[in-house]
């Protein structure tokens, strides 16, 4: 079964500034997909960025970018210029090729300063 | 709008008490999944239906049942429900495949007194 572990519960950023999340997974896949998704007060889920295994190059979506390193099985997202309402829970998640169902981490909870 | 519908959106019941949690996709997907969150937790996959099948089980409890209609839509029923069970209960959409995100409903926040 895969897994994805986010190992930062909380992270801040001052505005403006540049921040990382991490997160890994564990598959014996060697075909997937990589997701980041944010959760803000409001609670709804909303797909950030998107990675596809077979893909070297990594996903930008305007302020959003990732760092996918396939061999450390990492997958980080790093935002640009945060804004305050970047401030949300960040979750990281595994979908198969296979299976339709997407595993996803614990979060992070970003909080931007002003 | 994110094309995923979930109704009621807030629901306070008493345990013990039966409800159902109805979600209709975001048009032209075929895939359902049901998802828990605990106040300040993780998702948890309680169940995927795929154009009517179930397809994918999670670690849904035998107090829970779900269904996928011929419209499409799915319903999500907790039964004899405990305090434990109040959480947040999303539905997400997609085409069908895990190479496809989801698109989520804004949930059903579930509270049991």
């Amino acid at each position: 079964a895969q897994t994805v572990t986010q190992s930062q519960p909380e992270m801040s950023v001052q505005e403006a500034e540049t921040v990382t999340l991490s997160c890994t997974y564990d598959t014996s896949e060697s075909d997937y997909y990589l997701f980041w998704y944010k959760q803000p007060p409001s609670r709804q889920m909303i797909l950030v960025i998107r990675q596809e295994a077979y893909k070297q190059q990594n996903a930008t979506e305007n302020r959003f970018s990732v760092n996918f390193q396939k061999a450390a099985k990492s997958f980080s997202l790093k935002i640009s210029d945060s804004q305050l309402g970047d401030a949300a829970m960040y979750f990281c998640a595994y979908g198969g090729t296979n299976a339709g169902k997407s595993t996803f981490g614990d979060g992070t909870t970003l909080t931007v300063k002003p | 709008d994110s094309g995923v519908t979930q109704t009621p959106k807030h629901l306070i019941t008493a345990t013990g008490q039966r409800v159902t949690l109805r979600c209709s996709p975001r048009s032209g997907d075929l895939s359902v999944y049901w998802y828990q969150q605990s106040l300040d937790q993780g998702l948890q996959f309680l169940i995927q239906y795929y154009n009517g099948e179930e397809r994918a089980k999670g670690n849904i409890l035998e107090r829970f049942s779900a269904q996928q209609f011929p419209d499409l839509h799915s319903e999500l029923n907790l039964s004899s429900l405990e305090l434990g069970d109040s959480a947040l209960y999303f539905c997400a959409s997609n085409r069908g495949g895990g190479s496809y995100g989801y698109t989520f409903g804004s949930g059903t926040r579930l509270t049991v007194v």
